[in-house]
């Protein structure tokens, strides 16, 4: 595709209940990440992958954050028993390949937990 | 901690004037970025910076980076309507591996 795609754009979900999240990203991007915004503030980095490997994941807030990246392209971001302070906007973003790449991100998820 | 911090937090201006937005940050990086997000959607990449460079140019935009004070400041020119957002800095100083840390942004309005 043109850009990252993401989905669902919009997810309401109610407190214990798990929720997955999906970044398609820009064809031919090896890197790929995960980052969390709150209202008001910067993205906060989550998880970044080179391919199918997970290099980085020292920003996944707790044990209930998963990602994974199985094939290289497609990623699944998924959030087990949800909690009030996990709603959020969850932004994928890819690159080419290592730094000095422009990043390009995703319209994001926005995650309400109720 | 935050790695950029950008200033002011909020700007409010009227069309056709200038609009400059600084950032600060703590560490050594390899490279800066601007970004910009208009309310509900993702970030839209602006323009890159390397640590080598001092300035470049894209349109009606100039950034500005001076590696010995650690800031970097984003000039936005002839404002319009449109350029209503919110802007972020993003600094990648991890070597060999991208991990963009962003500040908290400038809202930046721009009036009729």
């Amino acid at each position: 595709g043109a850009g990252v795609s993401q989905s669902p754009r919009y997810k309401v979900a109610k407190r214990g209940q798990d929720v997955a999240l999906r970044c398609d990203p820009i064809s031919g991007h090896v890197s790929l990440f995960w980052y969390q915004q709150a209202l008001g503030q910067g993205p906060e980095f989550l998880t970044y992958f080179q391919n199918e490997a997970q290099l980085d994941k020292s920003g996944l807030p707790s044990d209930r954050f998963f990602a994974e990246r199985p094939e290289g392209s497609v990623s699944t971001l998924k959030i087990q028993r949800t909690q009030q302070e996990d709603s959020a906007v969850y932004l994928c973003a890819s690159s080419l390949r290592d730094s000095g790449n422009t990043i390009y991100f995703g319209e994001g998820s926005w995650l309400t937990v109720v | 901690s935050q790695q950029g911090e950008e200033d002011p937090q909020a700007l409010s201006i009227q069309e056709g004037e200038n609009a400059t937005m600084n950032c600060s940050y703590k560490t050594s990086i390899n490279n800066l970025q601007w970004y910009r997000q208009n309310s509900g959607r993702g970030l839209v990449h602006l323009i890159l910076i390397r640590s080598n460079e001092r300035e470049k140019h894209s349109g009606r935009l100039r950034v500005t980076l001076d590696t010995s004070k650690k800031s970097s400041s984003l000039l936005i020119t002839a404002s319009r309507a449109a350029d209503t957002a919110s802007y972020f800095c993003a600094t990648d100083y991890k070597r060999g591996a991208q991990k963009l840390v962003f500040g908290q942004g400038t809202r930046l309005t721009i009036n009729p």
